[in-house]
């Protein structure tokens, strides 16, 4: 069964960093594009960031421009696991965190059949 | 960047009903689209890919069409359980993948 477990959440203050980390169980990760979603209160669905799932791209990353240059998304393959290293946050940066699995694995599909439950990012003095 | 327009923003429908929730690309995806809907609480569940490919486990009431611009979701009688939050999301130019700012499909 496919699962995908976050965790790492919590409150920062602004200027800040956190690290989320999906716990990936039932498939190889790292033969998938696997995603970060965010969710803002209330609001709708924003793309943040994906790693490259095609063999001898796997290290490949793609961020939102509205996150580029603060965070890093790695994979760890032995643990078949995602991180999101995220600095220099911001309060506009305060939303739920989805991981995020692709449908097809070795494509570029982005179409995210599973997701995990997310994590609570809050930023605020 | 594809801007995804999803129309209307909220659907008051009885159950029974039939739903009818459109989502409009500003430029032309061919049919890279998909829908998740989205129920308080929880996370974005997969419904349709490539604008009318149901995903595994979805019921047949739901069914999408669409191609290049105009796309719609439909629902042909509504079941409690499907009073939700509805997303389309463009996957052909990315980055950024874009999603569509949301219908709430709510009871009447």
């Amino acid at each position: 069964e496919v699962q995908l477990l976050e965790s790492g959440g919590g409150l920062v203050q602004p200027g800040g960093s956190l690290r989320l980390s999906c716990a990936a169980s039932g498939f190889t990760s790292s033969t998938f594009f696997m995603a970060w979603v965010r969710q803002a209160p209330g609001k709708g669905l924003e793309w943040v960031s994906a790693v490259d799932g095609r063999s001898g791209r796997s290290d490949d990353t793609y961020y939102a421009d509205s996150v580029k240059g603060r965070f890093t998304m790695s994979r760890d393959i032995s643990k078949n696991t995602l991180s999101l290293q995220m600095h220099s946050l911001r309060p506009e940066d305060t939303a739920i965190y989805f991981c995020a699995k692709t449908l097809r694995s070795g494509t570029a599909d982005m179409i995210f059949d599973f997701w995990g439950q997310g994590a609570l990012v809050t930023v605020s003095s | 960047e594809v801007v995804l327009t999803q129309s209307p923003a909220t659907l008051s429908l009885s159950p029974g009903e039939r739903a009818t929730l459109s989502c409009r690309a500003s430029q032309s995806i061919s049919n890279y689209l998909a829908w998740y809907q989205q129920k308080p609480g929880q996370p974005p569940r997969l419904l349709i890919y490539d604008a009318s490919n149901r995903a595994t486990g979805i019921p047949a009431r739901f069914s999408g069409s669409g191609s290049g611009t105009d796309f719609t979701l439909t629902i042909s009688s509504l079941e409690p359980e499907d009073f939700a939050v509805y997303y389309c999301q463009q996957r052909v130019h990315w980055p950024p993948l874009t999603f569509g700012g949301g219908t709430k499909v709510e009871i009447k």
